[in-house]
């Protein structure tokens, strides 16, 4: 079982749906980004977040401290959100401050 | 503001060559980060330098890759004898500061290895 789990790992969406992205995760503390990798393209940090909500245009993220779950939103998708999204936890302790232990990434597809 | 820069971009190797792989991080970011995503797996994270130290290096897999980062700017991670499981997409990553906080990491666009 992986230490932090994504789901769904595939995900077809009609252009203007409402999309959800859900990471739950076992270690590490309560700190994460959610990453964006365009096909053949680098990774893009969307969020980092530890605590509540925050929002960027069309993308919400949440994060549930108790629960160890965060969840990353996006409003009226588009195609150009067609996207491999990565949720990221950071280790907390000793001197692996700050390393990230990586989701295995959702695959997001939003057809016209 | 120039973000974080990787050379080269692809990499195609014979089993048992060298290749060296270099990460430019962003201007006065002190951390800097290697990780690899080998095909089918998630990202996996190799090691850590604060400034030209070494941090953490418990992700490197073995002794054939080695890390340097001079001077505390750029970086370079050299794997010799490369092997086939060696290949893969290679991200570097830098944020600022040091301590028990936790910084935004910037990724460099990666570098594509393959070993042959």
């Amino acid at each position: 079982k992986n230490e932090v789990e994504q789901s769904p790992q595939n995900l077809t969406a009609q252009e203007g749906e409402f999309i959800t992205i859900n990471c739950s995760y076992s270690v590490g503390i309560s700190a994460l980004h959610w990453l964006q990798q365009h096909p053949g393209g680098g990774i893009v940090s969307l969020f980092m977040l530890s605590s509540g909500k925050k929002k960027h245009g069309r993308l919400i993220a949440t994060i549930n401290i108790q629960e160890k779950h965060s969840s990353l939103h996006i409003t009226a998708s588009h195609p150009r959100d067609s996207a491999v999204y990565i949720c990221a936890v950071f280790i907390g302790y000793g001197g692996s401050q700050g390393n990230l232990i990586f989701g295995k990434g959702t695959k997001l597809s939003v057809k016209p | 503001e120039a973000g974080v820069t990787q050379f080269p971009s692809h990499s195609v190797i014979e089993k048992g060559q060298t290749v060296t792989l270099r990460c430019d991080p962003i201007s006065g970011h002190d951390n800097l980060y290697w990780y690899r995503r080998v095909m089918g797996k998630e990202i996996k994270f190799l090691l850590h330098f604060v400034k030209e130290s070494k941090q953490d290096e418990s992700g490197m897999p073995n002794n054939r890759f080695l890390a340097e980062r001079t001077g505390g700017t750029y970086s370079t991670l050299k794997v010799q004898p490369a092997e086939l499981e060696d290949s893969g997409v290679y991200f570097c990553a830098s944020s600022q500061g040091v301590g028990l906080s936790f910084y935004e990491q910037y990724f460099g666009p990666g570098t594509r290895l393959t070993v042959t």
